[in-house]
């Protein structure tokens, strides 16, 4: 089956540094990445969609610059958080979407900002 | 993407049957019911989806009403591994850009011994 990989898979970072979360698609070329976050006993938030080759759509609310995201290849999305603050300290989930429209998680990256 | 509706919480006894149900009463004719679960801590994964037929596969059944403005996710024989929150969604099948998987609150199923 199709599997989608992040990494890494938690990181702790000081307030105000920078931090970089890949997502990759395994065995299948994604034209289409998403990018989610959940808070604790909260579900999943979409943040971004990003299409391979071409500048992502955030959501409302969500800050662009500071959420950097990048989608360089049918396979790898990255997506950066720009000077962390505690507050945005979550778990960040990608999703890739194949040739059929199926989209297939990834196990998620958990953020922790001191 | 039309709204669903879950309870927000489930029990069920380890080896009996778990019955998940979920309205989606404003379900356009070529949206598909999907159902997916999240694990504590992990990415949510794929169980089963339809558009108006019941499907089975390995992990579950989903039933369908006539009307398809509700849906029921089965588990046969629910294990204490089943214990997850489970999310009922609809959405337009395909590749189109706009269409992603949007997520409501789900529902916390505990299995419990």
């Amino acid at each position: 089956g199709a599997v989608v990989s992040q990494h890494p898979s938690w990181v702790i970072c000081k307030s105000g540094t920078s931090v970089k979360i890949e997502c990759r698609s395994l065995d299948f070329q994604a034209t289409t990445m998403f990018w989610y976050r959940q808070f604790p006993k909260q579900s999943l938030m979409l943040m971004a969609t990003s299409n391979e080759g071409s500048k992502a759509t955030y959501e409302q609310g969500v800050e662009k610059d500071k959420f950097l995201i990048n989608h360089a290849s049918l396979t790898l999305s990255t997506l950066t958080v720009t000077s962390a603050h505690p507050e945005d300290s979550s778990f960040y989930i990608c999703s890739a979407r194949d040739i059929r429209g199926e989209q297939f998680f990834g196990p998620g990256t958990r953020l922790t900002v001191l | 993407d039309a709204k669903t509706t879950q309870p927000p919480s489930m029990d069920c006894a380890e080896g009996r049957a778990a019955n998940l149900p979920c309205n989606h009463s404003t379900i356009s004719g070529n949206e598909y019911v999907y159902w997916y679960r999240q694990i504590h801590s992990q990415g949510p994964q794929y169980i089963i989806h339809g558009l108006k037929n019941n499907e089975t596969n390995e992990m579950a059944s989903l039933i369908i009403t006539e009307d398809r403005k509700s849906s029921t996710l089965i588990l046969p024989h629910a294990t204490l591994r089943d214990t997850a929150v489970y999310y009922c969604i609809v959405r337009v099948a395909g590749g189109n850009a706009g269409n992603m998987l949007t997520f409501g609150g789900g529902t916390r199923l505990m299995v419990k011994p």
